[in-house]
């Protein structure tokens, strides 16, 4: 089966410092993980997905992540925080249910940047 | 421009009402999901769609339903049976059910029962 753990469920940290968040995941597998984006009252967006090629992915926004299957880790990181990045985080893995595929999502972080 | 549209965006129901969610999709993408959002939760999966005319239950389908009569709709019809239905509700879309395929997402609908 598979499941994705995100370690916190805030994170906060000043404008200009960089972001952190983490998640793991299990999978029978190899899997394919994203993170994506909420903001307030809003719909999803991907901020970047790995499918199995380069263990480091850069996403939209200065994000990148990087895969580590000894660690079966895919923490998402930001160089600089900036206030627009406030918003909550999920990390997902792609799931095997019966002969296709499901997104499960990690219970999210809520990311506050403060000034 | 291509995209998911949801509405209404804000909906109330009173208890033991049936509310319709709307979701249209302009992607020609093959599958649709519902999935329901609580506070300090992930997204849940309600039902999904492969293809027209068929649809699956997810995680948590009790008290819901569906139709996919066309590939671009898959309306969710919340009924009296769903005990709390009070949820953040999002409609998303994948060109189909393969391991790597990306989700779009509506803008959501927020449920409230009154």
């Amino acid at each position: 089966a598979q499941s994705v753990t995100q370690l916190d469920s805030h994170v906060s940290v000043s404008e200009g410092t960089p972001v952190l968040l983490r998640c793991n995941y299990s999978s029978s597998y190899s899997p394919s993980l994203f993170w994506y984006v909420q903001h307030p009252n809003k719909g999803l967006q991907l901020l970047l997905k790995y499918t199995s090629a380069a263990t480091l992915v850069k996403g939209i926004n200065g994000f990148e992540a990087e895969f580590k299957k000894s660690e079966t880790s895919f923490h998402l990181t930001k160089p600089s925080a900036h206030m627009s990045d406030a918003a909550e985080y999920f990390c997902v893995v792609s799931g095997r249910m019966d002969s296709s595929y499901k997104l499960i999502f990690g219970s999210g972080t809520r990311l506050l940047v403060r000034p | 421009d291509g995209g998911i549209t949801q509405s209404p965006k804000y909906l109330f129901r009173k208890e033991g009402q049936n509310v319709t969610l709307s979701c249209e999709q302009n992607l020609n993408h093959d599958a649709m999901y519902w999935y329901r959002q609580d506070p300090g939760q992930g997204l849940r999966l309600i039902y999904y769609s492969q293809i027209v005319n068929d649809f699956q239950k997810g995680d948590i389908a009790e008290g819901y339903s569906v139709s996919r009569e066309k590939k671009e709709s898959f309306p969710l019809t919340v009924t009296s049976a769903q005990k709390n239905p009070t949820a953040f509700y999002l409609c998303a879309s994948s060109i189909d059910l393969v391991q790597g395929a990306r989700a779009f997402f509506g803008q959501g609908t927020r449920l409230t029962v009154v």
